[in-house]
This record gives C-alpha cells, structure tokens and sequence, in this order.
C-alpha cells in the first residue's frame, strides 16, 4: 500500500538551529517525493520535489530509497520558517499526491 | 503557475443541506483535482474531475455524496450533498498541466455543517 509517514506533529526548534523534518514512505516502485507548505493564512504550496534535486529557502531534502525516507532539513531555522509542513508522494503516471499527516514546525525567537 | 480561485473561502450550513463548491482557473488545465482535510489530518484526495466524463472517486467517496462537475479545461464544481457535522472540512481544488508536472492548490473552503 502506499503511505507517507510524518511521525511528528510538533517540531519546536530556536532560531538558528538545525531542522529536520521526518518523512518515509511505502511504495512499491519508483517514487515521486515532494515537500509542500502552508504557512499561516496561505495555501498550500511546493517546497521542493526530489527530482529537482533543488534547495529552496535553504531547504533541502534527500531520497534515501534503502530507508525509503525524504527527510526535510535546514541547517540553520528562521522564525518565517514556522508553518505547516507535508510530505507527499506520487504515484505512477498520474498526478495523484498521496499526503502524510503534517508537521507543524515552530521556529522561537 | 497557475491561479486557482475557489469560492466559497467558508460556509456554515445546517445539516441535511447541500454545498457546491466552485474552483476557477486563469488557465487551461489538464488535470483537476479535490481534496477534503479533516479538522486535525491530512489531505485526502476524493475524485480526479475529468474534463467531458465522470470523475473518478478514490475508495471511500461516491459520487452521490461528492457530484463533481467539469464543463472545461478551467472551472469545476464539487457538491457535498445531505451534509452531516462529519463532513465539516477544508475541501480544496488542485490543478496540474499534465501528468508529473507541478501541481497548485487553491486557497480552500472551509465547510461547518451544524
């Protein structure tokens, strides 16, 4: 079955400390991994996807298929980081996102 | 990217009722999409709205509860019907280009049923 797994609600990290967000996924062929966030008042919208292999706002995020995990990082947290984060993949030839069930990242001054 | 407008943004509405929901796009769009995110959990997706033929449910939506309409390439409508307080929910339209291409969300509807 396909699934994403964030196992945390709740990141609350200092300003200028490293992040991680967790993610794994179950999927039995080849993933499309993504990072979308919601900030406060806004939709949701990409972060990044694996296949970019791009670094967006200092985020970056690796595919490890032996641990079939897409962690979120960041080396050094703002406070504008503080928002909603979910883990998504997608499946076959079709767009369809499969969610995991969000961290809420919270940056302190 | 594209621009999605979705009205209504919220309602509250009594039991029993239904809610259509509109989701507008400024430009042709393959694939349109809905999603309901219960108060607390994730995006789930309910139907893939099929330009010209039904839409397609996923498990555990039909459509007598979600009738999806898509007249064209840039509008949709999604209508949550006899409604009960379970189907209190964010309910949000996303577009993409075609199939491994970006997709973009609406700002969502914000759905109380009392």
């Amino acid at each position: 079955a396909q699934r994403v797994t964030q196992p945390e609600k709740l990141l609350s990290v200092f300003k200028g400390a490293p992040v991680e967000l967790k993610c794994n996924y179950s999927y039995s062929g080849s993933p499309e991994l993504f990072w979308y966030v919601q900030y406060s008042r806004q939709r949701l919208q990409l972060l990044l996807r694996h296949i970019s292999r791009e670094s967006i706002k200092g985020f970056t995020a690796d595919l490890n298929k032996g641990e079939t995990s897409f962690h979120l990082k960041k080396p050094f947290a703002q406070e504008e980081d503080s928002a909603m984060y979910y883990c998504a993949l997608r499946s076959g030839a079709t767009n369809k996102l499969i969610f995991g069930t969000g961290t809420l990242l919270a940056v302190q001054p | 990217s594209a621009v999605i407008s979705q009205k209504p943004s919220r309602d509250i509405c009594q039991r029993g009722t239904s809610l259509t929901i509109q989701c507008q796009v400024d430009s042709q769009v393959t694939m349109m999409f809905w999603y309901r995110q219960q108060p607390g959990q994730s995006l789930t997706l309910i139907a893939t709205a099929n330009q010209g033929s039904e839409a397609t449910y996923e498990s555990g939506f039909v459509i007598d509860k979600f009738p999806i309409s898509r007249p064209n390439l840039t509008f949709s409508t999604l209508t949550v019907s006899n409604m009960s307080p379970e189907d209190s929910s964010i309910y949000l339209c996303s577009v993409g280009q075609g199939a491994r291409e970006k997709l973009f969300f609406g700002s969502g509807t914000q759905l109380s049923v009392l």
